[in-house]
């Protein structure tokens, strides 16, 4: 089980990047990194998954170093209405053992 | 579709009664996860269905707890003489065979007095 160690907290300014990096030391060959973000009392919401290298979608750029022990989500420009938690989830997927959420990160956008 | 729907979006209930809660899934997804959420904490998973079949149940919080999905499609969870402790978000969560990717529903937030 592939632990995950993040940011409680973080600041930003709008207009900002944001980068927010995740330690996943143990991960496993088989292993996904997937992000969610959460507003308050709303359930979370897939950002972006990725196996190596990068990742891009509309909403966020996912970093995954060759030795696949760390990632870093960031998401570019903020807004104010980027504020919310961000999980980093780590695991191959086949159950719910496997992939378990932490405490997560409280991103702060300021104006 | 419209996503993952959830009802009751708020419960207030008195120490000792039971509640159920119901989670509609996407239509297509085969997978059912129910988690538990409070306050400044991620989600806690409880257990899961594939189809019909509940697949995981071992991290029910206790014995009180108790969930179904008689047809494979939507889901009821169940808290049997609810305590004050049981207060919190309880969230539903739907996908296609591999838990890696989830899709939410809005929660039910659960008042126990």
């Amino acid at each position: 089980l592939a632990k995950t160690t993040q940011p409680v907290s973080m600041d930003s300014y709008e207009g900002q990047e944001v980068n927010i990096t995740c330690s996943h030391n143990n991960i496993a060959t088989n292993d996904y990194i997937t992000w969610y973000q959460q507003f308050p009392s709303q359930g979370p919401r897939f950002i972006i998954q990725g196996y190596k290298t990068k990742v891009t979608n509309e909403v966020a750029s996912l970093f995954i170093p060759a030795d696949r022990k760390s990632s870093t989500l960031s998401l570019p420009r903020v807004s104010l209405s980027d504020t919310a938690v961000y999980y980093c989830l780590v695991g191959a997927g086949y159950n719910n053992n496997d992939m378990r959420f932490g405490a997560g990160t409280r991103l702060t956008v300021k104006p | 579709d419209t996503g993952v729907s959830q009802d009751p979006r708020h419960k207030i209930t008195k120490r000792g009664q039971n509640v159920t809660f119901r989670c509609d899934p996407i239509s297509e997804h085969n997978r059912l996860y129910w988690y538990r959420q409070t306050l400044g904490q991620g989600p806690e998973f409880l257990t899961y269905f594939q189809n019909e079949a509940q697949l995981e149940k071992s991290r029910l919080l206790s014995d009180r707890f108790s969930a179904e999905r008689p047809k494979g499609s939507f889901s009821t969870l169940e808290i049997q003489r609810t305590e004050q402790g049981d207060s919190a978000m309880y969230l539903c969560a739907s996908s296609i065979n591999t838990v890696r990717t989830q899709y939410f529903g809005p929660g039910t937030r659960l008042l126990v007095l």
